[in-house]
Protein backbone atom coordinates (compact mmCIF):
# COMPACT_ATOMS: atom_id res chain seq x y z
CA UNK A 1 0.00 0.00 0.00
CA UNK A 2 0.92 3.45 -0.82
CA UNK A 3 2.52 5.52 2.41
CA UNK A 4 3.22 8.38 0.76
CA UNK A 5 0.40 10.01 -1.24
CA UNK A 6 1.31 13.48 -3.19
CA UNK A 7 -1.86 14.00 -5.06
CA UNK A 8 -1.44 16.95 -6.88
CA UNK A 9 0.46 16.04 -9.99
CA UNK A 10 1.66 19.08 -11.37
CA UNK A 11 0.91 22.85 -10.80
CA UNK A 12 1.34 26.40 -11.73
CA UNK A 13 2.38 28.79 -10.17
CA UNK A 14 3.38 32.78 -10.64
CA UNK A 15 6.81 34.22 -9.83
CA UNK A 16 6.96 35.71 -6.27
CA UNK A 17 3.71 34.18 -5.00
CA UNK A 18 3.50 30.97 -2.55
CA UNK A 19 3.00 27.78 -3.57
CA UNK A 20 1.94 24.71 -1.44
CA UNK A 21 2.71 21.05 -2.20
CA UNK A 22 0.40 18.46 -0.34
CA UNK A 23 1.56 15.26 0.87
CA UNK A 24 -0.17 12.45 3.23
CA UNK A 25 1.42 9.84 4.67
CA UNK A 26 0.42 6.51 6.60
CA UNK A 27 2.19 5.33 9.60
CA UNK A 28 1.63 3.36 12.77
CA UNK A 29 4.30 4.32 14.26
CA UNK A 30 4.64 7.09 16.43
CA UNK A 31 8.21 7.89 15.34
CA UNK A 32 9.22 8.90 12.18
CA UNK A 33 10.94 11.68 9.41
CA UNK A 34 9.45 13.46 6.90
CA UNK A 35 11.60 14.71 3.88
CA UNK A 36 11.12 16.84 0.71
CA UNK A 37 13.64 16.48 -2.03
CA UNK A 38 13.69 18.66 -5.34
CA UNK A 39 14.85 17.24 -8.73
CA UNK A 40 14.98 20.04 -11.35
CA UNK A 41 14.88 19.03 -14.86
CA UNK A 42 19.32 18.63 -14.61
CA UNK A 43 18.21 15.16 -12.98
CA UNK A 44 19.91 15.32 -9.45
CA UNK A 45 18.27 14.91 -6.16
CA UNK A 46 18.05 17.76 -3.50
CA UNK A 47 17.80 17.84 -0.30
CA UNK A 48 15.14 20.31 1.32
CA UNK A 49 14.27 20.14 4.69
CA UNK A 50 13.27 17.22 7.28
CA UNK A 51 10.77 16.96 9.89
CA UNK A 52 10.87 15.11 12.73
CA UNK A 53 7.49 13.23 13.73
CA UNK A 54 8.67 14.76 17.40
CA UNK A 55 9.71 17.86 16.62
CA UNK A 56 7.53 20.83 18.55
CA UNK A 57 8.12 23.04 15.24
CA UNK A 58 7.33 22.94 11.83
CA UNK A 59 10.40 22.97 10.08
CA UNK A 60 11.85 25.91 7.78
CA UNK A 61 14.84 26.07 5.68
CA UNK A 62 14.75 29.66 3.91
CA UNK A 63 11.84 30.37 1.59
CA UNK A 64 10.50 26.66 2.40
CA UNK A 65 8.47 25.83 5.51
CA UNK A 66 6.41 22.36 6.05
CA UNK A 67 3.51 22.76 7.54
CA UNK A 68 3.57 19.46 9.58
CA UNK A 69 0.08 18.64 10.98
CA UNK A 70 0.50 15.67 12.95
CA UNK A 71 -3.40 14.20 13.95
CA UNK A 72 -4.16 14.70 10.04
CA UNK A 73 -1.21 12.77 8.75
CA UNK A 74 0.00 15.69 6.64
CA UNK A 75 3.34 17.43 5.89
CA UNK A 76 2.85 20.22 3.04
CA UNK A 77 5.59 21.92 1.92
CA UNK A 78 5.52 24.99 1.50
CA UNK A 79 7.39 27.79 -1.19
CA UNK A 80 7.31 31.41 -0.42
CA UNK A 81 8.22 33.76 -3.06
CA UNK A 82 8.83 31.53 -5.91
CA UNK A 83 11.59 31.66 -8.32
CA UNK A 84 11.99 30.72 -12.00
CA UNK A 85 14.34 28.46 -10.25
CA UNK A 86 11.72 27.08 -8.46
CA UNK A 87 10.70 24.82 -11.68
CA UNK A 88 11.25 21.33 -10.46
CA UNK A 89 9.60 17.71 -9.43
CA UNK A 90 9.12 17.66 -5.57
CA UNK A 91 9.01 14.41 -3.71
CA UNK A 92 7.77 13.96 -0.33
CA UNK A 93 9.44 11.16 1.48
CA UNK A 94 8.75 9.33 4.79
CA UNK A 95 11.50 6.91 7.03
CA UNK A 96 10.11 4.81 9.37
CA UNK A 97 11.89 3.41 12.38
CA UNK A 98 13.73 -0.16 12.30
CA UNK A 99 13.93 0.59 8.27
CA UNK A 100 17.72 0.85 8.38
CA UNK A 101 17.03 4.26 6.70
CA UNK A 102 14.57 2.99 4.07
CA UNK A 103 13.08 6.42 2.21
CA UNK A 104 9.30 5.61 1.01
CA UNK A 105 8.74 8.74 -1.57
CA UNK A 106 5.51 9.76 -2.97
CA UNK A 107 4.83 10.05 -6.92
CA UNK A 108 6.18 13.60 -6.77
CA UNK A 109 4.35 17.03 -7.60
CA UNK A 110 5.74 18.81 -11.06
CA UNK A 111 6.04 22.95 -10.04
CA UNK A 112 6.26 24.75 -13.10
CA UNK A 113 7.25 28.80 -11.97
CA UNK A 114 6.10 31.39 -14.56
CA UNK A 115 7.10 34.89 -15.03
CA UNK B 1 34.45 19.18 -4.02
CA UNK B 2 30.78 16.36 -5.32
CA UNK B 3 29.76 15.08 -2.39
CA UNK B 4 28.00 12.22 -3.88
CA UNK B 5 29.84 10.86 -7.39
CA UNK B 6 27.98 8.66 -9.62
CA UNK B 7 29.49 7.34 -12.37
CA UNK B 8 29.15 6.91 -15.61
CA UNK B 9 26.18 9.64 -15.45
CA UNK B 10 24.29 8.35 -19.18
CA UNK B 11 25.01 4.51 -19.77
CA UNK B 12 23.30 3.28 -23.45
CA UNK B 13 23.88 -0.65 -23.79
CA UNK B 14 22.56 -3.88 -25.55
CA UNK B 15 20.25 -6.37 -24.03
CA UNK B 16 22.13 -9.22 -22.46
CA UNK B 17 25.50 -7.11 -21.60
CA UNK B 18 26.61 -6.39 -17.70
CA UNK B 19 27.49 -2.81 -16.36
CA UNK B 20 28.73 -1.26 -13.69
CA UNK B 21 27.96 1.74 -11.81
CA UNK B 22 30.25 3.63 -9.54
CA UNK B 23 29.12 5.57 -6.54
CA UNK B 24 31.83 7.58 -3.77
CA UNK B 25 30.59 9.27 -1.26
CA UNK B 26 33.28 11.94 0.46
CA UNK B 27 30.77 12.77 3.25
CA UNK B 28 32.22 10.38 6.08
CA UNK B 29 28.76 8.84 6.09
CA UNK B 30 28.44 5.06 7.15
CA UNK B 31 25.66 4.01 5.29
CA UNK B 32 24.84 3.73 1.75
CA UNK B 33 22.11 3.25 -0.72
CA UNK B 34 20.73 2.40 -4.31
CA UNK B 35 17.41 3.72 -5.55
CA UNK B 36 15.76 3.14 -9.00
CA UNK B 37 14.18 6.02 -10.72
CA UNK B 38 11.10 4.76 -13.14
CA UNK B 39 9.86 6.02 -16.04
CA UNK B 40 6.96 7.71 -14.43
CA UNK B 41 9.43 9.23 -11.88
CA UNK B 42 8.42 6.76 -9.25
CA UNK B 43 11.76 6.17 -6.67
CA UNK B 44 12.02 2.88 -4.72
CA UNK B 45 15.04 1.56 -3.00
CA UNK B 46 17.17 -1.22 -3.84
CA UNK B 47 19.71 -1.90 -1.42
CA UNK B 48 21.80 -0.58 1.11
CA UNK B 49 24.56 -1.10 2.96
CA UNK B 50 25.88 0.07 6.24
CA UNK B 51 29.75 0.17 7.43
CA UNK B 52 30.05 -2.27 4.20
CA UNK B 53 27.68 -4.94 5.52
CA UNK B 54 24.40 -5.28 3.17
CA UNK B 55 21.13 -4.11 5.44
CA UNK B 56 18.04 -3.53 2.57
CA UNK B 57 17.82 -6.02 0.17
CA UNK B 58 14.47 -5.31 -1.65
CA UNK B 59 12.77 -7.44 -4.16
CA UNK B 60 15.41 -6.67 -6.94
CA UNK B 61 15.84 -9.65 -9.17
CA UNK B 62 19.68 -11.71 -8.70
CA UNK B 63 21.02 -9.73 -11.94
CA UNK B 64 21.67 -6.97 -9.56
CA UNK B 65 24.63 -7.42 -7.40
CA UNK B 66 25.56 -4.59 -5.20
CA UNK B 67 29.23 -4.60 -3.43
CA UNK B 68 30.80 -2.13 -0.96
CA UNK B 69 34.68 -2.58 -0.76
CA UNK B 70 34.64 0.28 1.97
CA UNK B 71 32.29 2.73 3.41
CA UNK B 72 32.98 5.34 1.11
CA UNK B 73 31.93 3.13 -2.49
CA UNK B 74 29.12 1.40 -3.36
CA UNK B 75 28.87 0.11 -6.72
CA UNK B 76 26.23 -1.74 -8.32
CA UNK B 77 26.52 -4.31 -11.06
CA UNK B 78 23.80 -5.65 -13.59
CA UNK B 79 24.22 -8.85 -15.17
CA UNK B 80 22.59 -9.59 -18.21
CA UNK B 81 20.95 -6.30 -18.84
CA UNK B 82 17.00 -6.09 -20.02
CA UNK B 83 14.99 -3.85 -21.17
CA UNK B 84 13.04 -2.96 -18.19
CA UNK B 85 16.40 -2.16 -16.48
CA UNK B 86 16.11 1.16 -18.37
CA UNK B 87 15.78 3.72 -15.69
CA UNK B 88 17.74 6.45 -13.73
CA UNK B 89 19.30 4.20 -11.08
CA UNK B 90 20.78 6.99 -7.84
CA UNK B 91 23.36 6.49 -5.01
CA UNK B 92 22.47 7.99 -1.80
CA UNK B 93 24.70 8.14 1.40
CA UNK B 94 23.50 9.18 5.07
CA UNK B 95 25.10 8.94 8.81
CA UNK B 96 22.47 6.34 10.59
CA UNK B 97 23.98 7.46 14.31
CA UNK B 98 22.00 10.74 13.44
CA UNK B 99 18.67 11.98 14.28
CA UNK B 100 17.81 13.63 10.82
CA UNK B 101 19.75 10.39 8.85
CA UNK B 102 19.42 12.95 6.23
CA UNK B 103 20.21 11.27 2.53
CA UNK B 104 22.04 12.61 0.08
CA UNK B 105 21.80 12.32 -3.53
CA UNK B 106 24.29 11.43 -6.38
CA UNK B 107 23.17 12.77 -9.77
CA UNK B 108 21.82 9.85 -10.85
CA UNK B 109 23.04 7.41 -13.77
CA UNK B 110 20.51 7.43 -16.30
CA UNK B 111 20.85 3.11 -18.14
CA UNK B 112 19.24 3.09 -21.76
CA UNK B 113 19.19 -0.53 -22.47
CA UNK B 114 18.52 -1.37 -26.36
Amino acid sequence: AQKITQTQPGMFVQEKEAVTLDCTYDTSDPSYGLFWYKQPSSGEMIFLIYQGSYDQQNATEGRYSLNFQKARKSANLVISASQLGDSAMYFCAMREPDSWGKLQFGAGTQVVVTP
Amino acid sequence: DTAVSQTPKYLVTQMGNDKSIKCEQNLGHDTMYWYKQDSKKFLKIMFSYNNKELIINETVPNRFSPKSPDKAHLNLHINSLELGDSAVYFCASSASDLAKNIQYFGAGTRLSVL
